[in-house]
């Protein structure tokens, strides 16, 4: 199984500009999830879905949207890239035993 | 006051040692209670997951859950280099995965 799959490992953009960071997973998991995680702060959660067609914010969604077509797949989309949205942005997801599985991560840096 | 304070190190010990890596909460609603590691520009991964109170051991792993000082500890017995990353506490108040508190994360390497 390859889990949770991020893409892109890596971006740079222009502030202003606007991307989508793509996550999916194999295990069929209902709840899934998007993190960023910043020097000394931990884990700060962005936006979650409880199952497809259903995400709700979380601690820090502002500058960010989601959307959850599929079980598989919860992209994230950063609208106007800020340089305070460069950071390691997590994907994870968990079947009801609450135990959350997560991918590589994607490191992006707005200038 | 966060919900989860975990002090961030970092922890250097000698290979070997026995680490004890602690966190404390401040509300008395979670119940299930986890350790994640994370290596250097990897991913978390869950290492220890227990609910409620007690002692849960895994391997050179022990995960302590004090519900009623609110505290929760991860032993690592005879550390190892290989053991050196960063260990993140979570915690939530039910099993439907709905939302998760992390730590800080402590920072730990073990020299050979």
């Amino acid at each position: 199984n390859a889990g949770v799959t991020q893409t892109p490992k890596f971006r740079i953009l222009k502030i202003g500009q606007s991307m989508t960071l793509q996550c999916t997973q194999d295990m069929n998991h209902n709840y899934m999830y998007w993190y960023r995680q910043d020097p000394g702060m931990g884990l700060k959660l962005i936006y979650y879905s409880v199952g497809a067609g259903i995400t709700d914010k979380g601690e820090v969604p502002n500058g960010y949207n989601v959307s959850r077509s599929t079980t598989e797949d919860f992209p994230l989309r950063l609208e106007l890239a800020a340089p305070s949205q460069t950071s390691v942005y997590f994907c994870a997801s968990t079947p009801r035993t609450g135990e959350l599985f997560f991918g590589e991560g994607s490191r992006l840096t707005v200038l | 006051q966060k919900e989860v304070e975990q002090d961030p190190g970092p922890l250097s010990v000698p290979e070997g040692a026995i680490v004890s890596l602690n966190c404390t909460y401040s509300n008395s609603a979670f119940q299930y209670f986890m350790w994640y590691r994370q290596y250097s520009r990897k991913g978390p991964e869950l290492l220890m997951y227990t609910y409620s109170s007690g002692n849960k051991e895994d391997g050179r792993f022990t995960a302590q859950v004090d519900k009623s000082s609110k505290y929760i500890s991860l032993f690592i017995r005879d550390s190892q280099p290989s053991d050196s990353a960063t260990y993140l506490c979570a915690m939530s108040y039910t099993n439907t995965g709905n939302q998760f508190y992390f730590g800080t994360g402590t920072s730990l390497t073990v020299i050979p």
